[in-house]
């Protein structure tokens, strides 16, 4: 099936812990984003790769980092993990025809 | 920052009703989109709207767009409990989009 595939569905951390989330896209897009939603607000900018090879900070990039490993991968690593960084990451991608953001299924992760 | 702001923060309807959700922005757009997100998901695209373009149909959505007032409205008609979600407009230029925090639809039986 085509679309963003996010690993893993879930994750438990504990604080200071690092991991990476991983996000692939089948659809030969050339953007990729990751966000992170958190309850009762909208979904944040974290990181951006607007083509293979470049990478941008988004709205909240502090305590992540971001790989574009080839047009298909686009990775999210938190090298210590911390509480505040509890939340709903979601991978998604664009082509360049403007038909708007295709969303994965979102990675819920716990800093406990 | 290119997000619409939407209006109502809630909404619920009975099915069968239309539901008409708001959103209104302040920079000069591209385009407009409206995304759905169901509970525990990702978000789907529903329909993008041009900036020259003034109203657009897809199925049982419509969307008006109002630059002079720089607001957008989608409506949904003939709501069905399906149509439960959060919902969400964005305007992006250089495709950065970003997301407010989108309008909660409660479609009851």
């Amino acid at each position: 099936n085509a679309g963003v595939t996010q690993t893993p569905k879930f994750q438990v951390l504990k604080t200071g812990q690092s991991m990476t989330l991983q996000c692939a896209q089948d659809m030969n897009h050339n953007s990729m984003y990751w966000y992170r939603q958190d309850p009762g607000m909208g979904l944040r900018l974290i990181y951006y790769s607007a083509s293979e090879g470049t990478t941008d900070k988004g709205e909240v990039p502090n305590g992540y980092n971001v790989s574009r490993l080839n047009k298909r991968e686009f990775s999210l690593r938190l090298e210590s993990a911390a509480p505040s960084q509890t939340s709903v990451y979601f991978c998604a991608s664009e082509g360049r025809n403007l038909y708007g953001y295709t969303f994965g299924s979102g990675t819920r992760l716990t800093v406990v | 920052s290119q997000q619409g702001e939407e209006d109502p923060q809630a909404l619920s309807i009975q099915e069968g009703e239309n539901a008409t959700m708001n959103c209104s922005y302040k920079t000069s757009i591209n385009n407009l989109q409206w995304y759905r997100q169901n509970s525990g998901r990702g978000l789907v695209h529903l329909i993008l709207i041009r900036s020259n373009e003034r109203e657009k149909h897809s199925g049982r959505l419509r969307v008006t767009l109002d630059t002079s007032k720089k607001s957008s409205s989608l409506l949904i008609t003939a709501s069905r409990a399906a149509d439960t979600a959060s919902y969400f407009c964005t305007t992006g230029a250089n495709s950065k989009l970003t997301f407010g925090k989108g309008i909660t639809l409660s479609v009851r039986p």
